[in-house]
C-alpha cells in the first residue's frame, strides 16, 4: 500500500524557518518524481514545485521561488521541503503527493505563521 | 501561468441525479487534467486522470471528457458519499495549476 505521511508542521513566527518531511512507503521511492502542493484556509490548492527522481532538478512555483527548497534522501525514502522568509501567506496544510498522475498524496502538515 | 476556472462553486443535488462539474483552462493544456475529491479533513483523492482515464478503485458513475481547454467531470448517479469538495489539476504547463473547487452537497 502506497503511503506518504508528512511531519514537521507547527507555528513559526513570520521571517523564520521550518524543514518539512514526507516520508514515502509502499512503492520504489527513487523511481518518482515527487512534488510538494499546500492548500490555504480558504481552501485553495497551490503547487510548490516538484524534484526529479535522483534530486538533481527541481522546478517551483514563482510564488515561493527562492524562499522554498525541495530535496530528497532516496536512502530513506524521504523528501524535505525546506521553508524560509516565512510570510503569513504561507500559512497552509502542506502536502507531498507522487509525481505520477499526481496520484497519491499524504494526510498533510499544517504550518501556521504568526507572530 | 495557466488559469483554470471551475464551475459552479457550488452545487446541490439529489441522490440519485447527474452531476456535472465543469473546468475551463485560459489555454491549451491538451488532455493533462485530473480530478480529484476531498472530503472533509482528507487529502485530495485522484477521480479521473488525463481528462478521461479512471483511477483504479473509482467507482465507475465517476467519468471525465474534453480535450484543450473545456473538460468535464461527471458523476452519473449521485450517491451520499459523493458528498464533497472536488477539484481539477492542469499538469500540462509549470507552473501546475488548480481549479477554484465546486462544493458538492446533497439536496
Amino acid at each position: 500500500e502506497v503511503q506518504l505521511v508528512e511531519s514537521g508542521g507547527s507555528l513559526v513566527q513570520p521571517g523564520g524557518s521550518l524543514k518539512l518531511s514526507c516520508v514515502a512507503s509502499g512503492f520504489t521511492f527513487s523511481n518518482y518524481w515527487m512534488d510538494w502542493v499546500r492548500q490555504t484556509p480558504g481552501k485553495s490548492l497551490e503547487w510548490i514545485g516538484e524534484i526529479n527522481t535522483d534530486g538533481s532538478k527541481t522546478n517551483y512555483a514563482p510564488s515561493i521561488k527562492d524562499r522554498f527548497t525541495i530535496s530528497r534522501d532516496n536512502a530513506k525514502s524521504t523528501l524535505y521541503l525546506q521553508m524560509s522568509n516565512v510570510k503569513s501567506d504561507d500559512t497552509a496544510i502542506y502536502y507531498c503527493t507522487r509525481n505520477n498522475r499526481f496520484d497519491y498524496w499524504g494526510q498533510g502538515v499544517m504550518v501556521t505563521v504568526s507572530s | 501561468d495557466i488559469q483554470m476556472t471551475q464551475s459552479p462553486s457550488f452545487l446541490s443535488a439529489s441522490v440519485g441525479d447527474r452531476v456535472t462539474i465543469n473546468c475551463k483552462a485560459s489555454q491549451n493544456i491538451n488532455r493533462y487534467l485530473n480530478w480529484y475529491q476531498q472530503k472533509l479533513g482528507e487529502a485530495p483523492k485522484l477521480l479521473i486522470y488525463n481528462a478521461n482515464s479512471l483511477q483504479t478503485g473509482i467507482p465507475s458513475r465517476f467519468s471525465g471528457s474534453g480535450s484543450g481547454t473545456d473538460f468535464t467531470l461527471t458523476i452519473s448517479s449521485l450517491q451520499p458519499e459523493d458528498v464533497a469538495t472536488y477539484f481539477c489539476l492542469q499538469h500540462n504547463s509549470w507552473p501546475r495549476t488548480f481549479g477554484g473547487g465546486t462544493k458538492l452537497e446533497l439536496k
